[in-house]
């Protein structure tokens, strides 16, 4: 399946590194979103795009640093991460994200080691 | 906000047995209750969802029930096979989506 891509698969960076997150989606969705997953926690929302405008910024630190430069393209720029920010990060798309008419398709997400 | 929570967080079974996976949520304006699988190292997929409109849906041996005035809907998942070990989230709708802590389903052949 390749309806949404997520590169890379694991990334290990230090506290003082700059990296970025890359998701693409095929399926002609209108919304994407990053969502952070941490073990026994729920999935956390992070940031919401609608057609390319961010809707949603969950109180996200601003080490993280969202880009969508068209519909099937996200970018998360991280950069002066902590540890505690070492997760799972799902990228995901939706059709009609308003009114919550579809559900959403995730990609197979970027483990992230801080060290 | 909404608050969504799970039960149990683990779960093993018998081959062939029966799961159940249940979760209540808090807003009642929530309209639309999905269910993800997620295998081990694999993105999150759906596997069935329920509107608000709808008591049950089944889809083979997968089935889900929504009891809108308690506020809580459950995952059935019948005559178990050890393909359906994976960890399981629900999610309700309201603005957005609020998920479970998830449950983590062992099946024993």
């Amino acid at each position: 399946e390749t309806g949404v891509t997520q590169t890379p698969r694991h990334l290990v960076m230090g506290m003082t590194n700059k990296k970025s997150l890359k998701c693409e989606q095929h399926l002609g969705h209108n919304a994407m979103y990053w969502y952070k997953q941490s073990a026994k926690k729920p999935l956390e929302l992070m940031f919401v795009y609608n057609f390319k405008e961010q809707t949603e910024n969950n109180s996200v630190p601003s080490r993280f640093s969202p880009e969508c430069p068209n519909s099937s393209h996200l970018f998360l720029h991280l950069h002066t991460l902590q540890p505690e920010d070492s997760a799972l990060y799902l990228c995901a798309s939706s059709q009609d994200p308003d009114r919550g008419r579809s559900p959403l398709h995730f990609g197979n997400g970027t483990r992230l080691t801080v060290t | 906000g909404e608050n969504v929570e799970q039960h149990p967080s683990t779960l093993s079974v018998q081959e062939g047995d029966s799961a159940v996976i249940k979760c209540t949520y808090s807003d009642s304006a929530s309209n639309y209750f999905p269910w993800y699988k997620q295998e081990l190292g694999k993105r999150p997929q759906l596997i069935i969802d329920i509107r608000s409109n709808v008591g049950e849906k089944k889809d083979q041996r997968i089935a889900v029930t929504l009891n809108k005035t308690a506020k809580h809907f459950s995952l059935h998942i019948t005559e178990t096979q050890p393909e359906d070990s994976a960890v399981y989230f629900c999610a309700a709708f309201g603005n957005q989506f609020y998920f479970g802590t998830g449950t983590s389903l062992t099946v024993i052949p």
